[in-house]
């Protein structure tokens, strides 16, 4: 049973703090992972990918990916109130199924 | 660029009716999946297509679910007879292709409560 994990928080932080969100995966031959960002009654939007090793940076996100820890992360640079939100995290298993597998997604609140 | 529709945005039906939604993927995406996603849960697929071809349907409720992809294009999901426990929202997605690589985009998603 190929898996993602996420805590479901509530994540609750300061605005103008960094909020770090993370995921770990079971399978060892996933190849991509992908962040949605889901607004309370919205459908999932997405925020960013990441394919390879490493940290990949895009506005106020970065996602960062450690493939021999099986593990993912987003970082939310100076959190505004408008990114509370639910964030999936989202990864294709090895193969060449096309086929995410969600995380049930964290909860972050950014307080103003 | 026009997203992936779907209809009706919202649905409420007794247990035992039937329901169908409607989805029409981006113009030019040859896959299109339904996820079903349970309040507090991460979206679960359902069925993928390719183009009109079946790719993946090993977790639809076959007995209650079935879905179409005529022409490749627009799709419909149907669930017959519903239950309490079908209360979801029902999310259309599509991609360019399938595999690693190819995001998938989401509609605005059918919302389904069964009394």
């Amino acid at each position: 049973q190929k898996e993602v994990e996420q805590n479901s928080g509530p994540l609750s932080v300061p605005e103008g703090a960094i909020a770090s969100l993370n995921c770990t995966y079971s399978d060892r031959g996933s190849q991509s992972f992908f962040w949605y960002r889901q607004y309370s009654g919205k459908s999932p939007e997405l925020i960013m990918f990441i394919y390879s090793n490493g940290d990949k940076e895009d506005g106020r996100f970065t996602a960062q990916l450690n493939k021999a820890s099986q593990y993912v992360s987003l970082l939310i640079r100076d959190s505004q109130p408008s990114d509370s939100a639910t964030y999936l995290c989202a990864v294709y298993p090895g193969g060449s199924q096309g086929n995410l597998i969600f995380g049930k997604g964290t909860k972050l609140s950014v307080k103003p | 660029e026009a997203g992936v529709a779907q209809s009706p945005r919202y649905k409420i039906i007794e247990k035992r009716q039937s329901v169908a939604f409607w989805c029409n993927p981006i113009s030019g995406h040859a896959t299109l999946y339904w996820y079903q996603q349970i309040l507090g849960q991460g979206p679960k697929l359902l069925i993928q297509f390719q183009n009109n071809g079946v790719v993946d349907d090993s977790q639809l409720p076959k007995d209650r679910f079935s879905a179409e992809r005529l022409k490749g294009v627009d799709s419909t999901l149907k669930i017959q007879p519903a239950k309490l426990e079908d209360s979801a929202v029902y999310l259309c997605a599509s991609s360019p292709g399938q595999g690693s690589g190819n995001t998938i985009y989401f509609g605005e998603g059918s919302w389904l409560t069964v009394v």
